[in-house]
C-alpha cells in the first residue's frame, strides 16, 4: 500500500524567511507526485507534477524537488499570501489514482 | 476558466436522511474522482470513474454510498442513509488519461446531525 508522509504538520515563517518543505513516499511503483496547495474552505490547486528522481519545477517563489524516496517544496522569501496547506501526493504506474499525505499548514506572518 | 463544479457547495441533514452530491467535470476531461476529507483522516479517495465506467471504489462503504456517472458531464455521489460520521467535505475532481493531474472542485460540506 503506498504511503505518504509530510513533514512538519504546521510551519510558521516570518515573511522573507526561506524554508523547505518535506513529503516521504513508499510507493511500489511511481508514475508521478503532486504538489497542491489549499486554501480553507476551497478545493486543493495543482502546482506540479514531478516524474523523476532528478526533476525540479519552479513557480514564483516555490520549486519543487524529486529524489527516489521523498520530495522538497522550497518556499524562497515567502509572502504572508503563500499561507496555506500544501498537500503532496503519489500516483501508481496504473491509474490516476492519487494517495495525499496529511498536509504541512504554512503559517507566513508579516 | 475549465473548473469542476460541485453542488451544492453546504448541507445540513439529519440522520437518515438521503444525501446527494453533483459534480460537473471539466470538459473534455475523461477520468473523475471523488474524495472525502476530514481533519481526522485527510484526503481520502472514495471512488474513481474512467470513460464514465467505474474502475476503483473500494474505498467507499458500499452498503450506504453509491458512485454514478449518468453521463460525461454529471457524476453523482450518495448516501443513503446518511450518519452523523459520514460529516465531511467531499471533493470532486477530474483529469485527463494521458496526464495524471487532477483538478478539484470547491467541495461540498456535508454535515449529518
Amino acid at each position: 500500500e503506498d504511503q505518504v508522509t509530510q513533514s512538519p504538520e504546521a510551519l510558521r515563517l516570518q515573511e522573507g524567511e526561506s524554508s523547505s518543505l518535506n513529503c516521504s513516499y513508499t510507493v511500489s511503483g511511481l508514475r508521478g507526485l503532486f504538489w497542491y496547495r489549499q486554501d480553507p474552505g476551497k478545493g486543493p490547486e495543482f502546482l506540479f507534477t514531478l516524474y523523476s528522481a532528478g526533476e525540479e519545477k519552479e513557480k514564483e517563489r516555490l520549486k519543487a524537488t524529486l529524489t527516489k524516496k521523498e520530495s522538497f517544496l522550497h518556499i524562497t522569501a515567502p509572502k504572508p499570501e503563500d499561507s496555506a496547506t500544501y498537500l503532496c501526493a503519489v500516483a501508481p504506474p496504473a491509474g490516476n489514482m492519487l494517495t495525499f499525505g496529511g498536509g504541512t499548514r504554512l503559517m507566513v506572518k508579516p | 476558466d475549465a473548473r469542476v463544479t460541485q453542488t451544492p457547495r453546504h448541507k445540513v441533514t439529519e440522520m437518515g436522511q438521503e444525501v446527494t452530491m453533483r459534480c460537473q467535470p471539466i470538459l473534455g476531461h475523461n477520468t473523475v474522482f471523488w474524495y472525502r476529507q476530514t481533519m481526522m483522516q485527510g484526503l481520502e479517495l472514495l471512488a474513481y470513474f474512467r470513460n464514465r465506467a467505474p474502475l476503483d471504489d473500494s474505498g467507499m462503504p458500499k452498503d450506504r454510498f453509491s458512485a454514478e456517472m449518468p453521463d460525461a458531464t454529471l457524476a453523482t455521489l450518495k448516501i443513503q442513509p446518511s450518519e452523523p460520521r459520514d460529516s465531511a467535505v467531499y471533493f470532486c475532481a477530474s483529469g485527463r488519461q494521458a496526464n495524471t493531474e487532477a483538478f478539484f472542485g470547491q467541495g461540498t460540506r456535508l454535515t449529518v446531525v
